[in-house]
Parts: C-alpha cells; structure tokens; sequence
C-alpha cells in the first residue's frame, strides 16, 4: 500500500539556520510528490511538486526539494530559516488509481529568535 | 481569480445529528476532494468528485456522502455524527481529476459533543 512516512513530528531551528525535513514514502511506480505548509488555522499551501526529470525542484519562499529513488525519500531543504516559515509541512503522495493525495502525518517548524 | 471557499468555518454538533459543509472551487476547475484532518494528523482523504460524479472514494462508511453541483460547487454531509467526527474538513480543488495539483480551503471546523 501507498504511505508517507514524516520521521519528525516536531524540529526546532534558529532563525537563519538551515532546514531539512524528512519525508519517506512507500509507493510501486514513479510517484508523484508534494510538499504542502499549513499555517495555524489556515489551509494547504502547495510549496513544490516533483513528477519527473530534475530530482531537484525549487518551490516557493525560497524552498527545495531533492527527490532520491534509491531512499525512496523526498526532503525539503532551505538554506535560511525565517521566523515566518513556523508552520506544519506536509509531505504527500499521489495515488496513480484515484487521483488523491496520501499526507503524512505533518511535521511541526518551531523558530526560534 | 476567486479561491476555494468554504463554510461555515466553525460549527458546533451533537452525536447523533447531521451536518453538511459547503465548498465552492477555484474558478476553472472541475474536480472537487474532500478530506478530513483530525488534530495532529495529516488529511485523510474522503472522497473526490468530477464532473458532478463520483470518482474515488477513501475509507470513510456510507454516512459520509457528497454532492457536486454544475456549477462544480460541492456538499459534504455526514450523517450520526460521532465524537470521532470532530475534525477540520479541508476542500480541494483541481482543473483536473488525475492531477495532485490542488488547491486547498481554509477548511470547516467540526466539533461533536
């Protein structure tokens, strides 16, 4: 069966710091990947996806992605943490029978001043 | 361009009792999802509608039904709600049915008491 596996339920960063979260999903073909951010009472923002060629896809507010087979891991990667990317991520797979997205179950950004 | 709507934002139910949640899509786009994010977890998807059908639904019982109208709007309505309801109930939508490109609300809080 298709899943997400999000390692970190919750990191804490320095402010200017870098970050990565992690992200391992189990899936049969070539997925598809995404990353989503939900500020507190908020909806999914779409940060960045990943369907084919280049492994490494840039998103918005200055966030990466690198997509690796062999790990079978996603992970969002960004080179200076600011105060307002306090949020929870979602990584997420596309089901290639639906259509929906499978999350995992979020990791939660704490920055600190 | 208007975005994916939803309401009422918050609403309050007993056990027992019935409740429908409305979405409207984003401007040009056919294909409506549902999904139901209980606290700290990540979305679970419901079920997905496309051109006012039917088309993908998750493991959630029968008394969690849909609707999508013409103009590509979308109801949710669950039936016997349980303490287990409680939850935000996120809307997506997407230009197509197989895309993992959606576009997400900023969800209905349900809570059951």
């Amino acid at each position: 069966a298709q899943s997400v596996t999000q390692p970190d339920i919750h990191i804490t960063v320095s402010e200017g710091a870098s970050l990565e979260l992690r992200c391992n999903y189990s899936y049969g073909a070539t997925p598809y990947l995404f990353w989503y951010v939900q500020s507190p009472g908020q909806g999914l923002q779409l940060l960045l996806k990943y369907f084919s060629g280049d492994t490494l896809v840039q998103g918005i507010k200055g966030f990466e992605a690198e997509f690796k087979r062999s790990q079978s891991s996603f992970n969002l990667r960004k080179p200076s943490v600011h105060w307002s990317d306090a949020a929870e991520y979602f990584c997420a797979v596309r089901s290639s029978n639906t259509g929906k997205l499978i999350f995992g179950q979020g990791t939660t950004l704490q920055v600190k001043p | 361009e208007t975005g994916v709507t939803q309401s009422p934002t918050h609403l309050i139910k007993t056990r027992g009792q019935q409740v429908t949640l409305r979405c409207s899509s984003q401007s040009g786009h056919n294909t409506v999802s549902w999904y139901q994010q209980a606290l700290g977890q990540g979305p679970q998807f419901i079920f997905q509608y496309y051109r006012e059908e039917e088309n993908g639904r998750g493991n959630f019982p029968p008394r969690f039904s849909g609707l999508q109208f013409p103009n590509y709007s979308s109801e949710l309505n669950v039936n016997a709600l349980e303490l287990d309801d409680s939850a935000l109930y996120l809307c997506a939508s997407s230009f197509t049915a197989n895309t993992g490109e959606l576009f997400f609300g900023e969800g209905s809080r349900l809570t059951v008491l």
